[in-house]
């Protein structure tokens, strides 16, 4: 079992706000990161994998950045909107491919 | 990329009894995952559902409690098993390799 965290458990921001989320995991024997987003009732949906260290991925206003040495990766989303209200989890891939994931985000955008 | 099926997609169930929660992929996965996020807390690994074998069982889960099959590469089930208002949570499966894993929707289990 990996001991991932998460910081904060939750936020709410108003609309335009920029934010950003933190994941911290176990930097031994590290393969990858994952970062989901989770809305009630749908299925968690992938936005970024990150496997070395000073990766960075963007897709929109939404971007990630990974320090395997130091064991943390966060998520910035610029200009915050309603509908990017969701948990935001993050996930370290074990060595048998298990995903062990932190306890999550949860941003709300207040219109 | 792939598509994952739960069924049901919630139950209310009796203290005592057993649900058995179903996962379609539409396409051939060599992993599969089960997953319980019970109120308040993290989407927390059970097991890795390993086709052909016996699954593989996290630090605080058991097979008689968590039965797991796993015919082939596109279908798993989960039972949870003797069922205690303790196991009221969502369970979610997934499968895919490391760097591309997908989920089904979720089961939401309510024990009475």
């Amino acid at each position: 079992i990996l001991n991932v965290e998460q910081s904060p458990q939750s936020l709410h921001v108003q609309e335009g706000d920029s934010t950003n989320f933190t994941c911290s995991f176990p930097s031994s024997n590290f393969y990858a990161l994952h970062w989901y987003r989770w809305e009630t009732a749908k299925s968690p949906e992938a936005l970024f994998v990150m496997t070395l260290n000073g990766d960075e991925k963007k897709k929109g206003r939404i971007s990630a950045t990974l320090n395997t040495k130091e064991g943390y990766s966060y998520l910035y989303i610029k200009g915050s909107q309603p509908e990017d209200s969701a948990t935001y989890l993050c996930a370290s891939v074990g060595a048998g491919n298990q995903f062990y994931f932190g306890t999550g985000t949860s941003l709300t955008v207040i219109p | 990329s792939a598509v994952i099926s739960q069924k049901p997609s919630r139950d209310i169930c009796q203290r005592g009894t057993s649900l058995t929660i179903q996962c379609q992929v539409d396409s051939q996965v060599t992993m599969m995952f089960w997953y319980r996020q019970q109120p308040g807390q993290s989407l927390t690994l059970i097991a890795t559902a390993n086709q052909g074998s016996e699954a593989t069982y996290e630090s605080g889960f058991v097979i008689d409690k968590f039965p797991i099959s796993r015919p082939n590469l596109t279908f798993s089930t989960l039972t949870v098993s003797n069922m205690s208002p303790e196991d009221s949570s969502i369970y979610l499966c997934s499968g895919g390799p490391w760097n591309e894993q997908f989920f089904g929707p979720g089961t939401r289990l309510t024990v009475l």
